[in-house]
């Protein structure tokens, strides 16, 4: 069964230092979300990526927090650098676009990368 | 106000209960509703997907849509202690023209089954 796949699963990094998170979406899926989820709450959207093009990232820190997606498949999003307030657990998502025509589909996550900052 | 409420919860129901889960939304673009279950430490796992007014069953599961009301609600029966999780209700507006379909969560329900 296909499904969206996350690395590394668990990181902990000192204060200031800098952090990078692997996502690689479920084939052929064009649209791919970075969401970070505090303990206690639900995801919030980071970065959503059509193809290689950011759609939407009014939500990502831009001082610290960078995302891309080059080819259009697989994706890195970077912290540096990581603060305290940066432990999370960071969800990648993707879904499918239907044909040439932009339509919502049912979203998929992987198992994220849970962060712990010291 | 958050765009989609959700109450936390927890909720605590004896196996072979049925459970009711809730989420209110204020954006009237909303189109698309969802359904996750989130285990501890894991991904959200979707569990049910809709675009319409009415009822959609699969299984145990039946999720419910009012946009007049803008209420969704998810129905669990027969409930069992491998339905404990955390549910999240999720929306999105129609992906065309400047909206891409980004997808908003409430706050999740916490959920435990006792034998």
């Amino acid at each position: 069964e296909a499904e969206v796949a996350q690395s590394p699963r668990y990181k902990i990094t000192e204060k200031s230092q800098a952090v990078a998170f692997w996502c690689d979406p479920i084939s052929g899926h064009a649209t791919l979300y970075w969401y970070r989820q505090i303990l206690g709450q639900g995801p919030e959207l980071l970065v959503q990526f059509q193809d290689e093009s950011v759609v939407d990232d009014s939500q990502l820190p831009k001082d610290r927090f960078s995302a891309e997606r080059l080819k259009g498949v697989d994706s890195t999003l970077k912290i540096q650098p990581a603060e305290l307030g940066d432990s999370a657990m960071y969800l990648c998502a993707s879904s499918a676009r239907t044909g040439g025509r932009i339509m919502n589909t049912e979203a998929f996550f992987g198992q994220g990368t849970r962060l712990t900052v010291v | 106000q958050k765009e989609v409420e959700q109450d936390p919860g927890p909720l605590s129901v004896p196996e072979g209960a049925i459970v009711s889960l809730n989420c209110t939304y204020s954006n009237s673009a909303f189109q698309y509703f969802m359904w996750y279950r989130q285990y501890s430490r894991k991904g959200p796992e979707l569990l049910m997907y809709t675009y319409s007014s009415g009822n959609k069953e699969d299984g145990r599961f039946t999720a419910q849509v009012d946009k007049s009301s803008k209420y969704i609600s998810l129905f669990i029966r027969d409930s069992q202690p491998s339905d404990s999780a955390t549910y999240l209700c999720a929306m999105s507006a129609f992906a065309g023209g400047t909206s891409y379909g980004k997808l908003t969560f409430g706050q999740g329900t916490i959920l435990t089954v006792h034998p």
